[in-house]
């Protein structure tokens, strides 16, 4: 079975503070991704890598940077969290390019106070 | 670009009921894959059922099936028999199967259908 683990379910980080969210995928997949889930905005694309130190700003970058040092790691950064950051975060790999459908981790629920 | 349209939030259908879901896209391509992905309480995202755009058959998978109309750029989810299990959010997405960089290869995703099923 395909496997995609987010490091934590739940986070509860102070403003200001520097944040990682680490994904790892044990399927050798190509591509990974970070999308932020908000109610009635559905997931949004944050970053998503395609190669080891390889990246692509989505929809949302600002406020976030990522790392992908090994091919099985994709990690979020939040550089001085904020309150709108306040989200749901979901990291997902998938096969490139003709490949099918992405494969998702359970999600961290990261509430800045 | 290319996008992804759902324009139910939310749908309630009786246990046992037949409930469909909408989903709607935008491209200029002619190749690429359409799926629906399940987000129950628990968070985890998986995938119900996919559909490659070069293949005219409908996809199904036990109760769950599609009705892809290519020309009208729809692909709408139907849930046979609903059980109360199958309360969650529905994604629809969107992947192209033709991609010149790798840079452009995203998944677009739909806004998402609440269902609720009533017992």
């Amino acid at each position: 079975d395909v496997k995609v683990t987010q490091s934590s379910r739940y986070l509860v980080k102070r403003t200001g503070e520097k944040v990682f969210l680490e994904c790892v995928q044990d399927m050798d997949h190509e591509n990974m991704f970070w999308y932020r889930q908000d109610p009635g905005l559905g997931l949004r694309l944050i970053y998503f890598s395609y190669d080891v130190k390889m990246k692509e700003k989505g929809d949302i970058p600002e406020g976030y940077s990522v790392s992908r040092e090994k091919k099985e790691r994709f990690s979020l950064i939040l550089e001085s969290a904020s309150t709108n950051q306040t989200s749901m975060y979901l990291c997902a790999s998938s096969y490139r390019r003709g490949g099918t459908e992405a494969f998702f981790g359970q999600g961290t629920r990261l509430t800045v106070v | 670009a290319q996008t992804v349209t759902q324009s139910q939030p939310e749908m309630s259908v009786q246990e046992a009921e037949t409930v469909t879901l909408s989903c709607t896209y935008d491209t200029s391509e002619s190749d690429y894959y359409l799926f629906w992905y399940k987000q129950p309480p628990s968070r985890q995202m998986i995938l119900v059922i996919r559909q490659e755009a070069y293949k005219q058959q409908n996809a199904t998978e036990n109760r769950f099936s599609v009705n892809f109309q290519k020309a009208a750029k729809s692909f709408s989810l139907k849930i046979s028999d609903s059980q109360l299990g199958d309360a969650a959010m529905y994604f629809c997405a969107y992947r192209s199967y033709r991609i010149r960089m790798n840079r452009d290869d995203k998944i677009i995703f739909g806004k998402g259908t609440r269902l609720h099923i009533l017992p």
